[in-house]
């Protein structure tokens, strides 16, 4: 099984930053690779699918890049409504496995 | 509007059992694979099932964790998802959310494997 490791599990930043959060797989999921944002207490939303490509409806700031192994979800300029919790999943084999998150907090 | 509402979460034994139901509405629901997917308090998320449109394919999380305890199924006349939980631990208190596969197939068709949309969760609590 495919193993999804994230980095950093936390993170500080201000509205404005560039942030970068890494997403690495135990072995090759090519780019069967997707990221949500989970809010307390809500359930996650899709943001990117595929490594690289935005979920209808989605803010701009946000992109996904990688494929293999490793992967990166970048959000360009930190917005308030932003402060969440971020996790990747492989969809390139069952059992599907999600990342551990990474948490985004002022 | 795509909707889905989990219900049947509750307090339960360890050893007993429960069955949450999914309604889903908005949609064409026979069009479309279903997944279950778990998150325990203050953890991660955690993929536990899927299942194809006709219900004639199912799938579960690692041996150690849910097969074999847990069941997939679905009632397409009623636009409804179900997870018969038997054998239950403590481990698997979680929120438990039924999730809509991101694109429709049609029967045969392998499924996406990833999330577009999602129930608000039903709370599963396992304790004596």
């Amino acid at each position: 099984d495919s193993q999804m490791t994230q980095s950093p599990s936390s993170l500080s930043a201000s509205v404005g930053d560039r942030v970068t959060i890494t997403c690495r797989a135990s072995q090759t999921v090519g780019n069967f690779l997707n990221w949500y944002q989970q809010k307390p207490g809500k359930a996650p939303k899709l943001l990117i699918y595929g490594a690289s490509s935005l979920q209808s409806g989605v803010p701009s700031r946000f992109s996904g890049s990688g494929s293999g192994t490793d992967f990166t979800l970048t959000i360009s300029s930190l917005q308030p409504e932003d402060f969440a919790t971020y996790y990747c999943q492989q969809s390139h084999s069952t059992p599907l496995i999600f990342g551990g998150g990474t948490k985004v907090e002022i | 509007d795509v909707q889905l509402a989990e219900s049947g979460g509750g307090l339960a034994q360890p050893g007993g059992s429960l069955r949450l139901s999914c309604v889903a509405s908005g949609f064409t629901f026979n069009n479309y694979w279903m997944h279950w997917v778990r998150q325990a308090p203050g953890k991660g998320l955690v993929w536990v099932s899927r299942i194809n449109n006709d219900g004639s394919s199912t799938s579960y999380a690692d041996a150690d964790s849910v097969r074999g305890r847990f069941t997939i199924s679905r009632d397409n006349s009623k636009n409804t998802l179900y997870l018969q939980m038997n054998s239950l631990r403590v481990e698997d208190t979680a929120v438990y959310y039924c999730a809509r596969d991101a694109l429709p197939t049609v029967a045969g068709d392998a499924a996406h494997d990833y999330f577009d949309s999602w129930g608000q969760g039903t709370l599963v609590t396992v304790s004596s």
